[in-house]
């Protein structure tokens, strides 16, 4: 099984700050997602990613498949952004059933 | 298009009661999931298909039942529900697998209470 670890579990920021997650992982994959959860419960796919970086408006995904890790940055956060950001990963090469790691919690105060 | 689709959205349960979770999806995606989503824990994965007459066990199937008799359905059947079931399920799909066709897509959630 991969094992997947995210940090920091909880994050809170003023509206405006840069913000980080990280996410690392222990058996190298063909591509990793970055998920979203709002605090209503719905979940949505943010980013799927094998190599380099992805950017979606304010959001931008990283991947550094030698280092197994990968990082969700968040420009001119808003409080909107306030959410659970969750890292998933499959097992091994080939194999697509996904691992999850616990999620990140991030607050953005106005 | 509606996307993925659950119902109900929350259920009250007693312990030994059986109940089906309903699951659909009207993109044609040929890989359906359930996964279940516990405090403190990453989503996990209770059973998936890869099409219609194929399913296999996740992480954590024990107590779970699934058919996948057609593309757009995959209803999660509780044989004998117990407190440990407890939990916000979650059903997705994705076009298939590899990197390219692995986007999940997920359904609302159905949160359910084995009294």
């Amino acid at each position: 099984k991969n094992e997947v670890e995210q940090s920091p579990q909880n994050l809170t920021a003023q509206e405006g700050e840069f913000i980080t997650i990280n996410c690392s992982y222990s058996v190298g994959i063909s591509a990793l997602h970055w998920l979203q959860q709002h605090p209503g419960g719905g979940i949505v796919s943010l980013f799927m990613l094998s190599s380099g970086k992805k950017k979606h408006g304010r959001l931008i995904a990283t991947i550094n498949i030698q280092e197994k890790h990968s990082s969700l940055h968040i420009t001119a956060s808003h409080p909107r952004d306030s959410a659970v950001y969750i890292c998933a990963v499959p097992p091994n090469f080939g194999n697509e059933k996904l691992t999850f790691g616990t999620g990140t919690r991030l607050t953005i105060i106005p | 298009n509606a996307g993925v689709t659950q119902t109900p959205k929350f259920q009250v349960l007693k312990t030994g009661q059986s109940m089906t979770l309903q699951c659909a999806q009207d993109m044609n995606h040929e890989y359906m999931s359930w996964y279940r989503q516990d405090p403190g824990m990453g989503l996990r994965l209770i059973h998936y298909s890869v099409g219609a007459g194929i399913t296999d066990q996740g992480e954590v199937p024990n107590g779970y039942n699934v058919s996948r008799s057609t593309t757009e359905d995959f209803p999660l059947r509780l044989l004998s529900a117990a407190p440990s079931q407890t939990s916000v399920y979650f059903c997705a799909s994705s076009r298939g697998t590899g990197p390219r066709y692995n986007e999940q897509f997920f359904g609302p959630g159905t949160r359910l209470t084995v009294l």
